[in-house]
């Protein structure tokens, strides 16, 4: 059985603090990790397609990094403005032309 | 291109009736998943389409579901007889068989009342 998990399920954080959050996925057989925004009462839509061991990409004030080889990825937000508000969900593949395996997500709640 | 299209946006219906949701998938993207959304289980996916074949249908919760790819542009999610419980947003998205993202629907609201 195939299993993503994301931690922490919630998060409260001041406007202005810097946060971060974990998914953890399968080592072996590993093609990919998915990050999405999910903002309520929108659709999921991605951030970052990760691939290689050691990957950090970044948009705007959102990072993240992988490690493929110990299989987690964490998401970084520098300094959360109330619009980062959004649960934040990975998922994983394990070739190409499989299913996505998501996580629960993680809910962040930025507090002004 | 429009991005993924489902219809329709919000659908009320008794129970016991038959209910249809489409998804219209983008030009080229040959892969199609239904999700469902729901407060107890967060995102959970029903069906997965490679190449308009169903490959994964395990999460299919029961008999009243089906789902059908008769062509690369387009889905149908059917539920009959349809169930206050079957109440949920049930998304469609779509991404090509490369390494590429989902892209999702706007997602149907059903409510069964």
């Amino acid at each position: 059985i195939l299993n993503v998990e994301q931690s922490p399920q919630s998060l409260h954080v001041q406007e202005g603090d810097s946060t971060n959050f974990t998914c953890s996925f399968p080592s072996s057989n590993f093609y990919a990790l998915h990050w999405y925004r999910w903002e309520t009462a929108k659709s999921p839509e991605a951030l970052f397609v990760m691939t290689l061991n050691g990957d950090e990409k970044k948009k705007g004030r959102i990072s993240a990094t992988l490690n493929t080889k110990e299989g987690y990825s964490y998401l970084y937000i520098k300094g959360s403005q109330p619009e980062d508000s959004a649960t934040y969900l990975c998922a994983f593949l394990k070739d190409s032309n499989y299913q996505l395996i998501w996580g629960a997500g993680t809910k962040l709640i930025i507090k002004p | 291109d429009a991005g993924v299209i489902q219809s329709p946006r919000h659908e009320v219906t008794e129970m016991g009736q038959e209910v249809t949701l489409r998804c219209k998938p983008i030009s080229g993207h040959n892969s199609l998943f239904w999700y469902r959304q729901t407060m107890m289980r967060g995102l959970e996916l029903l069906i997965y389409f490679n190449n308009n074949v169903p490959i994964d249908d395990s999460g299919m919760p029961e008999d009243r579901f089906s789902a059908k790819m008769p062509n690369a542009s387009f889905s149908t999610l059917k539920i009959q007889p349809s169930e206050p419980r079957d109440s949920a947003v049930y998304f469609c998205a779509s991404r090509t068989a490369e390494n590429t993202e989902a892209f999702f629907g706007q997602g149907t609201r059903l409510t069964v009342v």
